[in-house]
């Protein structure tokens, strides 16, 4: 069965640094894998996905994660974080035939000042 | 679109009694899933139904749980009799049959007294 391992609970990140959440997976196929983001009361929202091709995704407020086969990484990356992207992120895991999704435990980014 | 609605947003039950969480899920999505979100767990798969057809039940965790979808525009999960340890936020997600990106609700938040 999939899985997916979020090492970091919580990571802070001053305003304007770079930002990257990891994201392992394990699957013994090709995944298609996720990243969806939670502000505090709210539902989660797809921030980008990767099913196949170029392994370096684009996604919406400037996110983009890369994926590595060798290394079974999803990893979700920002070159300047602002303070509205504190929220929590979370990693997922889709199988082949792919009807469900898994969810990582997710990381709580702080953004500093 | 109105995007998937939950209702109600916020829940607060008396130990005993029965709850009943409702979702409408987004017009032309054929899955329906149910998630429960704990501090302790993270997101967990609790069922999920295709074109109105439970699929797969094996996260619902006993047997007060019970969902049901009697058409493509409405779901409802229910917990009888309701229990403290039920506490946690359950969301509601659907998606196309070809489009892998989960459409969350903004969730119900329980708390049972």
């Amino acid at each position: 069965a999939q899985s997916v391992t979020q090492p970091d609970i919580h990571i802070t990140v001053s305003e304007g640094a770079s930002l990257e959440l990891r994201c392992n997976y394990s699957y013994g196929a090709t995944p298609y894998l996720f990243w969806y983001v939670q502000s505090p009361g709210q539902g989660l929202q797809l921030l980008l996905k990767y099913f196949s091709g170029d392994t370096l995704v684009q996604g919406i407020k400037g996110f983009e994660a890369e994926f590595k086969r060798s290394q079974s990484s999803f990893n979700l990356r920002k070159p300047s974080v602002h303070w509205s992207d504190a929220a929590e992120y979370f990693c997922a895991v889709g199988s082949t035939g792919f009807q469900k999704l898994v969810f990582g435990t997710g990381t709580r980014l702080l953004v500093s000042p | 679109d109105a995007g998937v609605i939950q209702s109600p947003r916020h829940e607060v039950t008396e130990m005993g009694q029965e709850v009943t969480l409702r979702c409408k899920p987004i017009s032309g999505h054929d899955y329906l899933f149910w998630y429960r979100q704990t501090m302790m767990r993270g997101l967990e798969l609790l069922i999920y139904f295709n074109n109105n057809v439970p699929i797969d039940d094996s996260g619902m965790p006993e047997d007060r749980f019970s969902a049901k979808m009697p058409n493509a525009s409405f779901s409802t999960l229910k917990i009888q009799p309701s229990e403290p340890r039920d506490s946690a936020v359950y969301f509601c997600a659907s998606r196309p049959a070809k489009n892998y990106g989960y459409t969350f609700g903004s969730g119900t938040r329980l708390t049972v007294v």
